[in-house]
C-alpha cells in the first residue's frame, strides 16, 4: 500500500548548520508530496510540497526535490536557526483518488541549539 | 490565512465515560474534514473522512460506532469518543481543505487534542 518512510529523530543541530531530513515513499498511483512542519503547541502549517517528478518545493530557506526515480523527497536547509526547532512530517497524497486523504511519515523531531 | 481550531487542547476523562473533540474552520467552508490519530512516535494515521451533512467515512481498522463523528455545519466536525478506555489515549488531529484560487485545494489542521484515559 501507499506509505511514507522519514528518517527518525531526534536530528540535533548547532545553529547555522546543515539540515537534511530524508523522506521516502511507496506509492501506486501519482503522489503530490509534502513536507509539514509543527512548531511547539501549534498545528501542522504546510511547509513546502511538489506535486510532479522534479518538482522543487521551497519556502523559509527549505527546500525538497521530488525524485520519482529514487522515490524520494528529502527536505533539506543549508543554514539552520533555533527557531526551526520543530517537528517535520513528509506526507503524500494520491491524487488520481481525488481526495484530500494524506498518508505521513512519523515525523521527525529537529532541535537545534545556539 | 485560514484557521482551523480544535477544542480542547487536552482532557483528561475516566474510563468507560465519552469524550467530545471539536473541530472547527474559523474563516472558511469546510464541506469535508479528516480526523487523524497519533500514537507516540508513529505517523498520524487517518481515522475518517468527516462530510458534512452525511455520514463519516471510516477506515478499515477504525471502529465506527466508538469514534462517533458529526459534521452538523460547514465550520464544526465533531469526534467523540464513546466508553473510552486507556488504549483510546492519543493525539488526536483533525484538518479540513479549503479550494484556494489557483492553487488548488489546500489542506488546514488543527493544533490538536491530547486525550488520556485514566
Amino acid at each position: 500500500g501507499d506509505s511514507v518512510t522519514q528518517m527518525e529523530g531526534p536530528v540535533t543541530l548547532s545553529e547555522e548548520a546543515f539540515l537534511t531530513i530524508n523522506c521516502t515513499y511507496t506509492a501506486t498511483g501519482y503522489p503530490s508530496l509534502f513536507w509539514y512542519v509543527q512548531y511547539p503547541g501549534e498545528g501542522l502549517q504546510l511547509l513546502l510540497k511538489a506535486t510532479k517528478a522534479d518538482d522543487k518545493g521551497s519556502n523559509k530557506g527549505f527546500e525538497a526535490t521530488y525524485r520519482k526515480e529514487t522515490t524520494s523527497f528529502h527536505l533539506e536547509k543549508g543554514s539552520v536557526q533555533v527557531s526551526d526547532s520543530a517537528v517535520y512530517f513528509c506526507a503524500l497524497r494520491i491524487d488520481s483518488y481525488n481526495t484530500d486523504k494524506l498518508i505521513f511519515g512519523t515525523g521527525t523531531r529537529l532541535q537545534v541549539f545556539p | 490565512g485560514a484557521v482551523v481550531s480544535q477544542h480542547p487542547s487536552w482532557v483528561i476523562c475516566k474510563s468507560g465515560t465519552s469524550v467530545k473533540i471539536e473541530c472547527r474552520s474559523l474563516d472558511f467552508q469546510a464541506t469535508t474534514m479528516f480526523w487523524y490519530r497519533q500514537f507516540p512516535k508513529q505517523s498520524l494515521m487517518l481515522m475518517a473522512t468527516s462530510n458534512e451533512g452525511s455520514k463519516a467515512t471510516y477506515e478499515q481498522g477504525v471502529e465506527k460506532d466508538k469514534f462517533l463523528i458529526n459534521h452538523a455545519s460547514l465550520t464544526l466536525s465533531t469526534l467523540t469518543v464513546t466508553s473510552a478506555h486507556p488504549e483510546d489515549s492519543s493525539f488526536y488531529i483533525c484538518s479540513a481543505s479549503t479550494l484556494d484560487r489557483g492553487s488548488g485545494n489546500t489542506i488546514y489542521f488543527g493544533e490538536g487534542s491530547w486525550l488520556t484515559v485514566v
